[in-house]
């Protein structure tokens, strides 16, 4: 069964630093592309970015180039994003999802990870 | 940059009525085309691709169609618990890059 596993809740003050993960399991993890999607409150879905796992390849939404780094280890089926600095305006809820295969989703996001809520506040 | 349209806003229907929603591509995106489901509190929930294709458990009642620059997603006999957020999202083969529409909100009447 593919299952996309997100890290907990985190609370932290502007400035701090942040690496929140997504584990994936159930299929072979370095051959998809993880994305992730920011959720701000109330608001809809915003692509960030998506990393293939095989190979570290990485593509930013051009919004959110240079605000955050993507990463993912292979060896233990888990893909990474992370502040340096964190912002209140980074408060929100972050989903990663798994790219699909071509036969069988189109390359659209099949399997989400049940989300991270972060909460930046002084 | 691909921007992704949707309307209306917020749609009331009736259960077991039809619903309709729309979503426009700023450029042509071919059948590249998603639908999730969001309801409070979940992430979102895959439910076409390639503009007409439903996932695997997806009910027979959700429907999509369009190609190029506009799409629908169509409800046919809304139950229950069909009345959530729904999102279009936009995909490319190579390199992978995607946007979601701003999502409409579908509520009883």
């Amino acid at each position: 069964e593919v299952q996309v596993v997100q890290s907990g809740a985190e609370v932290k003050k502007p400035g701090e630093s942040l690496k929140i993960s997504c584990k994936g399991s159930g299929y072979s993890f370095p051959s998809y592309w993880i994305a992730w999607v920011r959720q701000m409150p109330g608001k809809g879905l915003e692509w960030m970015g998506i990393i293939y796992p095989g190979d570290s390849d990485t593509r930013y939404s051009p919004s959110f180039q240079g605000q955050v780094t993507i990463s993912a280890d292979k060896s233990i089926t888990t893909a990474y994003l992370q502040w340096s600095s964190l912002k209140a305006s980074d408060s929100a809820m972050y989903f990663c999802a798994r790219r699909g295969p071509f036969d069988g989703s189109g390359y659209s996001l099949d399997y989400w990870g049940q989300g991270t809520l972060v909460t930046v506040s002084s | 940059e691909i921007v992704m349209t949707q309307s209306p806003a917020t749609l009331s229907v009736s259960p077991g009525d039809r619903a309709t929603l729309s979503c426009r591509a700023s450029q042509s995106v071919s059948s590249n085309l998603a639908w999730y489901q969001q309801k409070p509190g979940q992430p979102p929930r895959l439910l076409i691709y390639d503009a007409s294709t439903r996932a695997t458990g997806i009910p027979a009642r959700f429907s999509g169609s369009g190609s190029g620059t506009e799409f629908t997603l169509t409800i046919s006999s809304l139950q229950s618990e069909d009345f959530a957020v729904y999102y279009c999202q936009q995909y490319n083969s190579w390199p992978p890059m995607y946007s979601f529409g701003q999502g409409t909100k579908l509520e009883i009447k």
